[in-house]
């Protein structure tokens, strides 16, 4: 399909694992975002990239929250030594041009459960 | 911080009736868009207000965003069980930044 696809789709993690979310996003699409949404919650934004510069991190919760897309397509969201706040699902979003008013299209998520 | 507040936060109503959804900040938007999210997957935009005062209309939804730039409605005609789902608004402050989502609006439409 030509939407955007996000790996695993499911993780179970034991408090202190690190843990490495994977997403794909649409063919060409310059601008990437991860957002967290907890259970019943809408999204929060976490990192935004235009191609493969990380523009703006101002919503990763911690330093053990780390994104990278080092080509410009696929991005990397890693969660070191994981907590069980951190449990949630995590959204990743592609749109067309580099402005966040744009449609954003978005991936199924993957749901982390840190137990 | 821009907030997003949304109500109700749950609805639950019987197939055929109307209801009305709301968006409210204290914060002036570029942009404010409404999603639609359905269990397992991610939001699917419906909709996109740019000028305060429009209204848009998709089907039995009609959107309208307010004429400050800070609120938003969504108001659905005669409700079906497939309009069941959960409602986001966000909104975005016109720069290269990601979105300000509320915290959405769970409806369930009963036959």
């Amino acid at each position: 399909g030509a939407g955007v696809s996000q790996s695993p789709r499911y993780k179970v993690a034991k408090r202190g694992q690190d843990v490495a979310l994977r997403c794909d996003p649409i063919s060409g699409h310059v601008s990437l975002f991860w957002y967290q949404q907890a259970l019943g919650q809408g999204p929060e934004f976490l990192t935004y990239f235009q191609n493969e510069a990380q523009l703006d991190k101002s919503g990763l919760p911690s330093d053990r929250f780390f994104a990278e897309r080092p080509e410009g397509s696929v991005s990397t969201l890693k969660i070191q030594r994981t907590q069980q706040e951190d449990s949630a699902v995590y959204l990743c979003a592609s749109s067309r041009y580099g402005l966040a008013d744009n449609e954003q299209f978005f991936g199924p998520g993957t749901r982390l459960t840190v137990l | 911080t821009q907030l997003l507040e949304q109500s109700p936060q749950f609805l639950s109503i019987q197939e055929g009736e109307n209801l009305t959804v709301y968006c409210n900040s204290s914060s002036v938007f570029s942009s404010l868009q409404w999603y639609r999210q359905e269990p397992g997957e991610g939001p699917v935009l419906l909709v996109t207000v740019v000028t305060g005062g429009e209204v848009k209309k998709l089907k039995r939804l009609t959107f309208q965003f307010g004429d400050a730039r800070k609120d938003s409605s969504l108001h659905i005609t005669a409700a079906q069980p497939g309009d069941t789902g959960l409602y986001l608004c966000a909104g975005s402050g016109g720069g290269a930044d990601g979105l300000t989502f509320g915290k959405g609006t769970h409806l369930i439409i009963q036959p």
